[in-house]
């Protein structure tokens, strides 16, 4: 079955640090997204791509947020300068863009700023 | 704003048991509900979703019931088993894609042997 490959699948980098997570979404994908959630929170949406640009923003994606997709294949999510708060799991996911489907979810990268 | 409130937070359930989730959203413009999976160090898995011109969808064990009227749904799982345990989050979006998901904080279950 088709995965979305997320990686690494832990990072630890110090605050002020700028972090690449790196995603290589299901390849017939169109829609790519990055969701984040907080130890033992709910999952929250941060941004979402397609046709090469931003469709859609959360509150949390501010000006030290941006994603990128630098080839056919991956899609990153790059944090200029961490923060304490920004310690998360990162999730990418994609979709076809027929709902029927839904997305598809990688496992996460567990970002720890320190 | 929370967009989407689920209950319980937490739920026990022994095996054989019927598990029930319950979820209420506030956008009227929401018209697609998936409920995901999310086993510890996974990410969320679509265990099935509705959309509002049906009032219920089963799939397996794992049924929806959807009150478009009081904006509410659920998820019942039948003869739990201890596998099912995880965390369950209900979802809402609108349908065209691109839009995101607002889930809801998500219900530990656990079924015991």
């Amino acid at each position: 079955e088709p995965e979305v490959t997320q990686t690494p699948s832990h990072q630890v980098t110090q605050m002020g640090q700028e972090v690449i997570l790196r995603c290589v979404p299901i390849s017939n994908h169109l829609y790519f997204y990055w969701y984040r959630q907080i130890l033992g929170q709910k999952v929250e949406f941060l941004v979402s791509f397609y046709n090469n640009e931003i469709s859609e923003k959360s509150e949390i994606f501010d000006d030290q947020f941006s994603v990128e997709r630098p080839d056919g294949s991956n899609f990153t999510l790059k944090i200029r300068s961490t923060k304490l708060e920004d310690s998360a799991m990162y999730f990418c996911a994609s979709s076809s863009g027929y709902e029927n489907y839904g997305y598809t979810f990688g496992s996460g990268t567990r970002l720890t700023v320190v | 704003q929370q967009q989407v409130k689920q209950s319980p937070q937490s739920l026990i359930v022994q095996k054989g048991g019927i598990s029930i989730i319950n979820c209420a959203y506030e956008n009227t413009a929401f018209d697609y509900f998936p409920w995901y999976q999310q086993f510890p160090g996974k990410g969320p898995a679509l265990l099935i979703a509705i959309r509002p011109d049906v009032s219920e969808k089963k799939e397996g064990r794992f049924t929806i019931s959807f009150n478009k009227s009081a904006k509410q749904f659920s998820l019942h799982i039948m003869d739990s088993q201890p596998g099912d345990s995880a965390t369950y989050f209900c979802a809402a979006k609108k349908s065209n894609s691109g839009y995101a998901l607002n889930f809801g904080k998500g219900t530990s279950l656990l079924v015991t042997p």
